[in-house]
């Protein structure tokens, strides 16, 4: 049980492209649902933390107006990187907890190379 | 400041045992996790303490010492797919968790 599905796994675009990941719980209902990002070999850094039917709580440092964040249902969830830049090239996980448990099931990730 | 320690990398032979250590400082506890990620892929649950002691699952175990602010993870019959980084994580009093940078474990044959 409690599988989070993540899409796209990998995208490649040109700079300035807008580029929409979907993360989706698929055998639970997620209350809170986490965005991490992770450049190369170093730890996941979180992004915002999204509530269903709320706006979304950012980290210090991350711009709300690129990195638009919409968790529209208890089982989805988005996340926009608008106008895309090379050093938005990172590799972008969600994470979902359901309001019974304290551990986080991950997406598998969505590498993402703006060129 | 909240601040979780652990080694950067740690090498260890095929068929041993090995332990990564975490030290945490946080503002409040709510559980320490351990999750195995291998390069390129997402994080994967492993283990989850709140109270002290040791948690065994198969050839992992998990230790925890609240007083102390540290924890363990014991990986035993080591094997050439153990090989990846483990991330120590605390979950603080608003239930966020705070992660470390993980330890990048090499395994040898």
């Amino acid at each position: 049980g409690a599988v989070v599905s993540q899409h796209p796994s990998r995208v490649i675009c040109k700079s300035g492209t807008s580029v929409k990941i979907e993360c989706r719980s698929l055998d639970f209902q997620a209350t809170t649902m986490f965005w991490y990002r992770q450049f190369p070999k170093q730890s996941l850094m979180l992004m915002a933390t999204s509530n269903e039917g709320s706006k979304a709580t950012y980290e210090q440092g991350v711009e709300k107006d690129k990195f638009l964040i919409n968790h529209a249902s208890l089982t989805l969830s988005t996340l926009t990187v608008t106008s895309a830049h090379p050093e938005d090239s990172s590799f972008y996980i969600c994470s979902a907890r359901d309001g019974t448990e304290t551990s986080q099931h991950f997406g598998d990730g969505t590498r993402l190379s703006i060129l | 400041g909240q601040n979780i320690d652990q080694p950067t990398e740690m090498t260890a032979t095929e068929g041993a045992i090995v332990q990564i250590n975490c030290t945490y400082q946080t503002s409040g506890f709510n559980g320490l996790f351990w999750y195995q990620q291998h390069a390129g892929e997402a994080p994967t649950f492993l283990s989850y303490n709140v109270l002290d002691g040791l948690e065994e699952k198969g050839r992992f175990s998990s230790f925890l010492s609240r007083s102390k602010g540290y924890s363990y993870l014991l990986l035993k019959e080591l094997q050439m797919k153990d090989s990846a980084s483990y991330l120590c994580a605390v979950m603080d009093s608003n239930y966020q968790l705070i992660w470390g940078a993980g330890t990048k474990l090499i395994i040898k044959p």
